[in-house]
């Protein structure tokens, strides 16, 4: 079965340095993966997504990530941290033969914390 | 453009109440949704999805059911609400293929 790991729960970083939120999946298969952003008592906003076309891909907010198959990882990165990033990131894999129904494995969740 | 709405934004009842939220996708056909909960400081847990009217998928045995009477509705019931039953219900909704899904806002319920 696929599965999703967020490494670390917790990531603290100050205001302007570099965010790196890390995701590894286990598919047998290519497949397509998400990151989600969520604010406090907010439903999950898509920040970006991977269908198999550049491995590097650009999404809202100034974050983008990057495939890497030989590493099973698809880590959420940000050059300069803005205190608005403060939030909870999800990282999700589409479920394998879950076309029909577009079901999603999520991690766990990551909380970025961003110090003035 | 697409859009969902969920309803309401918080809901506190009593143990032992009836449940009933509701959520509708609007401008677009035949999507697939989700209801997920998501209990205080951990990850989102799929509750039930269908990909259809009246076809219904349910992921945990529980208190809870679901229903789609109609192509872009989707809801979630109870009849008896447990304690355990608090906690963050978020609807979603995607289109055919692998998609990303896309979130409502969101309901607070808290049981006392």
């Amino acid at each position: 079965a696929q599965s999703v790991t967020q490494l670390g729960s917790h990531v603290s970083v100050s205001e302007g340095a570099l965010v790196l939120l890390r995701c590894n999946y286990s598919s047998s298969v290519p497949p397509y993966l998400f990151w989600y952003v969520q604010y406090p008592n907010q439903g999950l906003q898509l920040l970006l997504k991977y269908t198999s076309a550049a491995t590097l891909v650009k999404g809202i907010n100034g974050f983008e990530a990057e495939f890497k198959k030989s590493e099973t990882s698809f880590h959420l990165t940000k050059p300069s941290a803005h205190m608005s990033d403060a939030a909870e990131y999800f990282c999700a894999v589409s479920d394998r033969g879950s076309s029909n129904t577009g079901k999603l494995i999520f991690g766990q969740g990551t909380t970025l914390q961003v110090k003035p | 453009s697409q859009t969902i709405h969920q309803w309401p934004a918080t809901l506190v009842q009593p143990v032992g109440s009836p449940l009933s939220l509701e959520c509708t996708v609007e401008g677009t056909s035949n999507p697939n949704l989700y209801w997920y909960r998501q209990a205080a400081g951990r990850g989102l847990q799929l509750l039930f999805y269908s990909v259809g009217i009246g076809q219904i998928s349910s992921e945990v045995p529980q208190n809870l059911s679901a229903s789609r009477p109609q192509d872009r509705q989707f809801i979630l019931s109870s009849k008896k609400l447990l304690l355990s039953d608090s906690g963050f219900y978020l609807c979603a909704w995607s289109g055919q293929g692998y998609q990303p899904q896309h979130f409502g806002d969101g309901t607070r319920l808290s049981i006392l």
